[in-house]
């Protein structure tokens, strides 16, 4: 049971260009989730999905897109990297959409932009 | 507007101490409540979860937290801190009527004496 699949672990883009950060599970989750983390700021909520074909902004969700063919996958794309998204991001998923349903995290994508 | 805070950003104690981690939110209602640790280059592992009945959660790991309505904190203990707690801890807020989007603070990093 891998659980919440992230790739890559490390990438280093220039400014300008455009990546897709994948996020994979096997758990039959319905709610999945990108969050960015950075110091002192804890974890943001870029993007969420409640089931293949729908998805919802977070906190923070300009510049990235998302979307949801099917309930294992859920990538996270940067269309024109900017120094402001170095961070690094994790993807979650949760059973349900309410938060009495513990979420499973990814082990983090540390993205930098130069 | 919702926020969580965690006062402290570093917290160093020694081996065998006790440990406590503060967290206060601002919310209109009673919100959901989780304590997440996050090791060195790892996602965050959920410690323990509050959603109502006994103010006082056990986790896991030998944590434990108290809700206090009163001074809307959720703060975390651990009677005797053992090498292996060392790592960052984050305190998330959630409302049943918002989903899973939780709100996090900005973490607080525990450093472990010998």
């Amino acid at each position: 049971n891998a659980g919440v699949t992230q790739t890559p672990k490390f990438q280093v883009l220039k400014t300008g260009q455009s990546m897709t950060l994948q996020c994979a599970q096997d758990m039959n989750h319905e709610y999945m989730s990108w969050y960015r983390q950075d110091p002192g700021m804890g974890l943001r909520l870029i993007h969420y999905s409640v089931g293949a074909g729908i998805t919802d902004q977070g906190e923070v969700p300009n510049g990235y897109n998302v979307s949801r063919s099917t309930t294992e996958d859920f990538p996270l794309r940067l269309l024109s990297a900017a120094p402001s998204q170095t961070s690094v991001y994790f993807c979650a998923s949760s059973k349900g959409f309410y938060s009495n349903q513990p979420q499973h995290f990814g082990d983090g994508t540390r993205l930098s932009i130069l | 507007a919702q926020s969580v805070t965690q006062p402290d950003i570093h917290i160093t104690v020694s081996e065998g101490a006790s440990l406590e981690l503060r967290c206060n939110y601002s919310y209109g209602a009673t919100p959901y409540l989780f304590w997440y640790v996050q090791s060195p280059g790892q996602g965050l592992q959920l410690l323990l979860k509050y959603f109502s009945g006994d103010t006082l959660v056990q986790g896991i790991k030998g944590f434990e937290a108290e809700f206090k309505r009163s001074q809307s904190s959720f703060n975390l203990r651990k009677p005797s801190v053992h090498w292996s707690d060392a790592a960052e801890y984050f305190c998330a807020v959630g409302l049943k009527a918002a989903g899973n989007k939780l709100t996090f603070g900005g973490g607080t990093r525990v450093l472990v004496k010998p």
